[in-house]
């Protein structure tokens, strides 16, 4: 079993949905990252979380440390959202090494 | 404010060849990383640094080297490619000590024929 788990794999949406791409980890954390990678592009990070909420623009990451699950939430989603979305936490006995989840794929359709 | 910078952004490499990638990042982070990145998959560390003067191997460190050589720079050096590098590489950075982001080059994409 992974220890970092994204859901969905793939993502294919209207534009105007909100989306939601979740990430859960079974090791104790100090920090999660949301990254997101489009096609042939380079990978931008969103968020870093350590607890709570946060916004950006369109964009909601959250995290729940009890549950160890955190979620991505897009509002209005737009085409040019469509991206791969990656959840990436640091393990608490190493702030150096990241444990990679395998990614969203997110498309949104016109 | 380039943030990470990473050189070339493409290459072509013949079996057994030698090649570096540079990579320098002007935010004075701390830790740095090396990751490849194949078709359809995510990304697997090759070798990070926490600070200055140390390297250590990541998940996938056999036919690679790096060199931390100060603050900004850490380079990765392939001494004899193998077809089996053709990937793409990513350079990052980050200061777990403060928000910890973390910030990426553009990326390499090197083939080895």
């Amino acid at each position: 079993k992974n220890e970092v788990e994204q859901s969905p794999q793939n993502l294919t949406a209207q534009e105007g949905e909100f989306i939601t791409i979740n990430c859960s980890y079974s090791v104790g954390i100090s920090a999660l990252h949301w990254l997101q990678q489009h096609p042939g592009g380079g990978i931008v990070s969103l968020f870093m979380l350590s607890s709570g909420k946060k916004k950006h623009g369109r964009l909601i990451a959250t995290i729940n440390i009890q549950e160890k699950h955190s979620s991505l939430h897009i509002t209005a989603s737009h085409p040019r959202d469509s991206a791969v979305y990656i959840c990436a936490v640091r393990s608490r006995f190493s702030n150096y090494q990241l444990i990679w989840g395998a990614g969203t794929k997110l498309i949104i359709k016109p | 404010n380039a943030g990470v910078t990473q050189t070339p952004k493409f290459q072509v490499l013949k079996t057994g060849q030698s090649m570096t990638l540079q990579c320098a990042q002007d935010m004075n982070h701390n830790s740095m990383y090396w990751y490849r990145q194949d078709p359809g998959m995510g990304l697997r560390l090759i070798y990070y640094s926490a600070s200055e003067g140390t390297t250590d191997k990541g998940e996938v460190p056999n036919g690679y080297n790096v060199s931390r050589l100060n603050k900004r720079e850490f380079s990765l050096r392939l001494e004899s490619a193998a077809p089996s590098q053709t990937s793409v590489y990513f350079c990052a950075s980050s200061d777990f000590r403060e928000d910890g982001e973390l910030f990426f080059g553009e990326g390499s994409r090197l083939t080895v024929l």
